[in-house]
């Protein structure tokens, strides 16, 4: 299996640029996960889909960000307008779990994807 | 109080000492625990899921102590490679399957 795979790997834009962030889970996981990963801050929760739907956006930052999982294999994470302060390493993650109401013991490991590094200037 | 507490370190081990890392959860209801490894620049990988009973892998050993919600990891002979941030774990936390320490940074020195 090739893992979790996140496009591009790096990304250097200009404020007020719209950015885009790929994610191609696992096959056959039906959880996704994108976090953000700063120095500051550590790793941030900033979505979750089960099965397609998303479950908690609470992490979302505001309006500027916005995900989406059209489909099982395929996510992305967009921002827009991009700031300054965006600037991070978002990572994409995938498991297989059941719903999160009966999680259990040893249940849902997420695998990470390399992460995308984002400068924003 | 934060969901899941860590040290940050960083702790500077010589190679072959023994160190523990620690960390607190505050949702009782939580049932899945983990230690997750980072490496520099790295992705986050599962180290070791945290059972009730405790359970070893090698040199690592982890703990969960439910009445104090509190997870344990203890690495025996320290290895150059252990060089890294260990991040603890825990699930659920409302509708958020798994919820990350801050990471414990450990550098393991010659």
């Amino acid at each position: 299996d090739a893992g979790v795979i996140q496009s591009p790997r790096h990304e250097v834009t200009e404020m007020g640029q719209e950015v885009t962030l790929r994610c191609k889970p696992i096959s056959g996981h039906n959880s996704l996960f994108w976090y953000r990963q700063t120095m500051m801050r550590g790793l941030e929760l900033l979505i979750y889909f089960n099965n397609n739907v998303p479950i908690d956006d609470s992490g979302m930052p505001e309006d500027r960000f916005s995900a989406k999982m059209p489909n099982a294999s395929f996510s992305t994470l967009k921002i827009q307008p991009s700031e300054p302060r965006d600037s991070a390493v978002y990572f994409c993650a995938s498991s297989l779990a059941p719903s999160v109401i009966s999680w259990g013991r040893g249940q849902g490991e997420a695998f990470f994807g390399q992460g995308t590094r984002l400068t924003v200037v | 109080r934060k969901e899941v507490e860590q040290d940050p370190g960083p702790f500077n081990v010589p190679e072959g000492a023994t160190v523990a890392f620690n960390c607190t959860y505050s949702n009782s209801a939580s049932q899945s625990f983990f230690w997750y490894r980072q490496d520099c620049r790295k992705e986050p990988k599962l180290l070791m899921s945290v059972y009730s009973s405790g359970n070893e892998d090698g040199r690592f050993t982890a703990q969960l102590n439910r009445a104090s919600q509190y997870i344990s990891l203890l690495i025996r002979d320290s290895k150059l490679s252990d060089s890294a941030t260990y991040l603890c774990v825990v699930g659920p936390s409302g509708n958020t399957p798994l919820v990350f320490g801050k990471g414990t940074r450990l550098s393991v020195i010659a």
